[in-house]
């Protein structure tokens, strides 16, 4: 059974914040939440992580609820080039691999 | 700052043949990992290497082997190609776990 559950795709305006959520309900307490993005056939790229706290980068920020069930990743102002593949994957951190699911595909409209 | 090499980026090879593939992970990373994206898949883990010791193992066939390097770097040997090695291979490294570098891939083609 897949750890989460994302929307298959959402569209954004550029220069709107694009919030793209997630859900992990069956999130255990020792594992953390990871956002990776892929733009087209290009390698995946790390965005941002975390475990309870909310977490800011230069990237992203991250909003996970208090009962860890479900996170939003939040790109401030979204550019034409952050089209991409989103993927939400929860892991522990004494894992030796990431799991891709499905993945939202965010589409950033001019 | 550095990036994950991998050569080559593309491949073209007929079937039963062999083909390895070659991942140079960013300096001081301790970690390399194997990944596989079929078109229109997402990627899927095959196996990594920790301090040059396989640390874990997914979905890679039999015929598949991989190994890293003394200085760390990481190949993957595969055999007896089929068409449906077609994909995208991806390496990645990382000192922090979770916290991946990905390469640009390499695109392997079957015929």
């Amino acid at each position: 059974d897949a750890k989460t559950t994302q929307p298959t795709s959402m569209d954004c305006a550029e220069g709107r914040a694009a919030n793209l959520p997630c859900n992990h309900s069956t999130i255990s307490g020792n594992e953390y939440v990871y956002w990776y993005r892929q733009i087209h056939s290009q390698g995946p790229q790390y965005i941002i992580h975390g475990l309870k706290n909310n977490e800011t980068n230069e990237m992203a920020s991250l909003i996970i609820t208090e009962d860890r069930k479900s996170s939003t990743l939040i790109l401030p102002h979204a550019t034409l080039r952050d089209t991409a593949v989103y993927y939400c994957i929860v892991e522990e951190t004494s894992g030796s691999r990431l799991t891709f699911g499905e993945g939202t595909q965010l589409t950033v409209n001019p | 700052a550095a990036g994950v090499i991998q050569s080559p980026r593309h491949l073209i090879k007929e079937k039963r043949e062999t083909a390895t593939l070659k991942c140079y992970p960013i300096p001081r990373h301790d970690t390399v990992y194997w990944y596989q994206q079929g078109p229109g898949q997402d990627p899927q883990f095959l196996i990594s290497f920790y301090e040059k010791m396989q640390s874990d193992k997914g979905s890679i066939p039999d015929r598949f082997s991989a190994q890293q390097f003394s200085d760390y770097h990481s190949e993957l040997n595969m055999s007896s190609l089929e068409l449906g090695d077609s994909a995208l291979y991806f390496c990645a490294s990382s000192l922090v776990r979770g916290k991946e570098f990905f390469g640009p891939g390499t695109r392997l083609t079957v015929l």
